[in-house]
């Protein structure tokens, strides 16, 4: 069950350029969408969501696009820092379950000085 | 910054065992939640927990597994006989409202069954 897919395991931006961080999913259902941040040994960590009502919702370095005609969103980080290298996950809910969230299977960013 | 805190972080046991992985959530969050990531695999939801049951499971969280939230402060998860795959990182999570507006993750545990 491939609900939330990224399909890029891994990305390396230079420090300073845009990285940008794509998801794809298959529920219409889904109305909410979240972006996590990964260290290794930690948690996730809550960056931003985005409802499906949107298309845009953005926070400091951190914008998140959602295109719901072709179920893909992504997550720029602009300008790209090295303490941004970490794995980042897109995950989904829908509106009936509040609480679930179904994860991707995450993309590690590496960000060269 | 408010925390939520797991404990043990890495924990081996025999399969067949029972374990009990223990969470403190943050203290004015009502909703609670257990996810595992397998390793190299996505991070998978296991259960939700709201007003001292069980609101949401999934086809994973099956007979072996419980939760319980036995005082005001503890939310654990119970693994009644261990296999080898349950061999997986665990996270607890906690939020406010619902998990749309971004749960607080714990460190995990690490749970390795031998």
């Amino acid at each position: 069950d491939q609900q939330v897919k990224q399909n890029s395991p891994s990305l390396s931006v230079q420090e300073g350029r845009i990285s940008i961080l794509n998801c794809d999913y298959t529920n219409s259902m889904f109305d909410y969408f979240l972006w996590y941040k990964k260290y290794p040994a930690e948690g996730p960590t809550f960056l931003i969501s985005i409802s499906s009502i949107k298309d845009k919702n953005e926070d400091g370095r951190f914008t998140v696009f959602l295109n719901k005609s072709a179920k893909h969103l992504s997550l720029h980080i602009v300008p790209s820092q090295p303490g941004d290298s970490a794995v980042y996950f897109c995950a989904a809910t829908l509106n009936n379950a509040g609480n679930m969230l179904t994860f991707g299977g995450g993309t590690r960013l590496m960000v060269k000085p | 910054e408010p925390e939520v805190t797991q404990t043990p972080s890495h924990q081996v046991t025999q399969m067949g065992q029972e374990v009990i992985l223990r969470c403190v959530p943050i203290s004015n969050h009502l909703y609670f939640y257990w996810y595992r990531q397998i390793l190299g695999q996505k991070v998978e939801f296991l259960v939700s927990f709201y007003n001292n049951e069980i609101s949401e499971k999934s086809e994973i969280f099956d007979d072996q597994f419980s939760v319980e939230r036995p005082d005001g402060s503890n939310f654990t998860l119970k693994i009644r006989s261990t296999k080898l795959e349950d061999s997986a990182m665990y996270f607890c999570a906690s939020s406010e409202t619902t998990g749309r507006f971004g749960y607080t993750f714990g460190s995990g545990t690490r749970l390795t069954v031998v």
